[in-house]
Order: C-alpha cells, then sequence, then structure tokens
C-alpha cells in the first residue's frame, strides 16, 4: 500500500545530542514536509521541499535541519540548538498544487522526548 | 496572508446529538479549505475538502461541511455523534494563486459522552 512511514515511533534525546526522524513515502508525491504538534497550538510548519536537492524553511526552522537527495526521502534532524524538541513530529507529502488544493497526506508521526 | 480560527478548543456532546465544529478563515484569494481528523497518537486524516463548485461537501465517516463566502466559514456537522467520532479535528487553508503550503487551525478535541 501507498503511504508514508515515519521511523522511529518513539524517540528520547539527551542533552546536546543531535537526533533524527525518518519519514520515506512511496507515494511518488514531488512535495514533503515537516510538522511539529505541540497541544493546543495546532501544526507548525518547520521544513518543506517541493523537489528534490531543494527545501526551504518553515515558520519553525531554528534548530533543525534537512535534507532532501531522494525523492522518497525527508529526515528530519533536531539539533541541539534547539532548547524544547519534546514533540509530536509529523512528517506529509502532497502533490505540488500550486493553487489546485491537492490534498496533504501525513504520516503517522514520531514522538521525541528530552531525558 | 491566509489563517484559520477554530472555536472552541474542546467540544462536548452526547452520544447522537449534532456535531458542531466551527472554522472561520481569510484569505486574499479564493481559498481551498480542508478538515482533517486526528485520532491518539496518529497521523492526520483528511475528512473532506473544498476546492471549487458545489459549496456543501460531504466527507467520511457522515461528516459534512459547507462552504460560505459571505462569512467566510467552513464548519464541519455530522448529525448524529458516534462514540468513535472523539478525536482532534483540524481545519486548513490553502489559497489558489498563493502559498499552497496549508494553515492549520489550533484544533478542537471533540467529546462524546455516551
Amino acid at each position: 500500500d501507498g503511504g508514508i512511514t515515519q521511523s522511529p515511533k518513539y524517540l528520547f534525546r539527551k542533552e546536546g545530542q543531535n537526533v533524527t526522524l525518518s519519514c520515506e513515502q512511496n507515494l511518488n508525491h514531488d512535495a514533503m514536509y515537516w510538522y511539529r504538534q505541540d497541544p493546543g497550538q495546532g501544526l507548525r510548519l518547520i521544513y518543506y521541499s517541493q523537489i528534490v536537492n531543494d527545501f526551504q524553511k518553515g515558520d519553525i526552522a531554528e534548530g533543525y535541519s534537512v535534507s532532501r537527495e531522494k525523492k522518497e526521502s525527508f529526515p528530519l534532524t533536531v539539533t541541539s540548538a534547539q532548547k524544547n524538541p519534546t514533540a509530536f513530529y509529523l512528517c506529509a507529502s502532497s502533490l505540488p498544487s500550486f493553487g489546485s488544493g491537492n490534498t496533504i497526506y501525513f504520516g503517522e508521526g514520531s514522538w521525541l522526548t528530552v531525558v | 496572508a491566509q489563517s484559520v480560527t477554530q472555536l472552541g478548543s474542546h467540544v462536548s456532546v452526547s452520544e447522537g446529538a449534532l456535531v458542531l465544529l466551527r472554522c472561520n478563515y481569510s484569505s486574499s484569494v479564493p481559498p481551498y479549505l480542508f478538515w482533517y481528523v486526528q485520532y491518539p497518537n496518529q497521523g492526520l486524516q483528511l475528512l473532506l475538502k473544498y476546492t471549487t463548485g458545489a459549496t456543501l461537501v460531504k466527507g467520511i465517516n457522515g461528516f459534512e461541511a459547507e462552504f460560505k463566502k459571505s462569512e467566510t466559514s467552513f464548519h464541519l456537522t455530522k448529525p448524529s455523534a458516534h462514540m468513535s467520532d472523539a478525536a482532534e479535528y483540524f481545519c486548513a487553508v490553502t489559497s489558489s494563486g498563493g502559498s499552497y503550503i496549508p494553515t492549520f487551525g489550533r484544533g478542537t478535541s471533540l467529546i462524546v459522552h455516551p
């Protein structure tokens, strides 16, 4: 079945450590996204990518980095510069709509906790 | 610029009662509007969307929403709530001719009492 796979589901980070969340999709979508979800704050965009080897900062990119070397993959690294990384992280993908209202599809999410 | 406001962070209904979740949007160009549902510890799933055409949109699980341009609203309704409807609901907007990146509301938690 086509879909978006995020791993791991649960991840623990120690202070000063970088961690990477994996996101893979087999929907043949060009656009991919990373959102952060905190209780009561909805979804906030971290980074997005429209094509391979290109990505743009979202609203809360500080302390995060991404790469887009393959169409299917869009890993997110949470760096030690992100001071409050405990959250639920959602990866998503879509056809790049450029105004046509295409649906964004989401993975199952990853929980990151600082210990 | 585009934005979404969901009125009420929590909505509580009895099983069998009408469900009404409110969403108002702001967009300088014609909007595309979405409702997503999120069950605990999971990703978001599309319930329904409005792009063009008929303003009353029917979605999965018996939900529907009506696009009202004059009121800049896209409220989500279901005639009869079921226990399985308990979840977080998000309204989102993108704009034709503008950014295709959706802006999400803060979410409304639907609580269904037996």
